[in-house]
């Protein structure tokens, strides 16, 4: 079962609105969250994080939103950009399991121009 | 140029014979980690290092060894490659902060196809 959970596979936005992409997580011990980024034949790029004692992290375009109780968070980007069209990834870890990171199965983003 | 490199960038091998890819970074960073990338699962975890001479179980370890000898390398062995082993794998690294909450640096990946 998986712990990290992006249930919309794909999405696709018009160029200058708001892009929003979601994250549930099931195991209550997480506390530390981050988004990537991937483009096709690239690795990974990290985006942005947030620990679990925060509710909303901002960096320029880019903005996380955690939801403890309804373990669940968000990636809002404004405006969107067709350079913003990759695959993100949701990401999350706990200090009880030491470093092993536990991402979701990924958000296709398709920005239109 | 910092960066995380992995070696081979794709390969095709056949079922039993031994293989290993290469990971190394220029960034001095003690945490080190191997990712395998496949359809609706995302990245799963294979195995993990804190430092030299210090590696743990990701999620998904069975039919994987790592070794951590060198700061800077962290090679991934499959001693007897099996066809579900076929995947897109990735080397990340990251220094160990407060926490250990620093963000990974990843490599370009390397696809294994196992025949």
């Amino acid at each position: 079962d998986q712990q990290v959970k992006q249930n919309s596979p794909s999405l696709s936005v018009q160029e200058g609105r708001i892009s929003i992409l979601n994250c549930d997580y099931t195991n209550s011990m997480f506390d530390y969250f981050l988004w990537y980024k991937k483009y096709p034949a690239e690795g990974p790029t990290f985006l942005i994080s947030i620990s679990s004692i925060k509710d909303k992290n901002e960096d320029g375009r880019f903005t996380v939103f955690l939801n403890k109780s309804a373990k669940h968070l968000s990636l809002h980007i404004v405006p969107s950009q067709p350079g913003d069209s990759a695959v993100y990834f949701c990401a999350a870890r706990s200090d009880n399991y030491g470093q092993n990171f536990v991402f979701g199965p990924g958000t296709r983003l398709s920005v239109l121009p | 140029e910092a960066q995380v490199t992995q070696n081979p960038r794709y390969l095709i091998t056949v079922t039993g014979k031994k293989l290993t890819v290469t990971c190394s970074q220029n960034m001095n960073h003690e945490y080190m980690s191997w990712y395998r990338q496949d359809p609706g699962l995302g990245l799963r975890q294979i195995y993990y290092s804190m430092n030299v001479e210090v590696t743990d179980k990701g999620d998904v370890p069975e039919g994987y060894k790592v070794s951590r000898k060198e700061k800077r390398n962290f090679p991934l062995i499959l001693e007897s490659p099996s066809p579900n082993q076929t995947s897109l794998y990735f080397c990340a690294s990251s220094l160990v902060g407060v926490g250990g909450n620093q963000p990974q640096h990843f490599g370009d990946g390397t696809r294994l196809s196992i025949l």
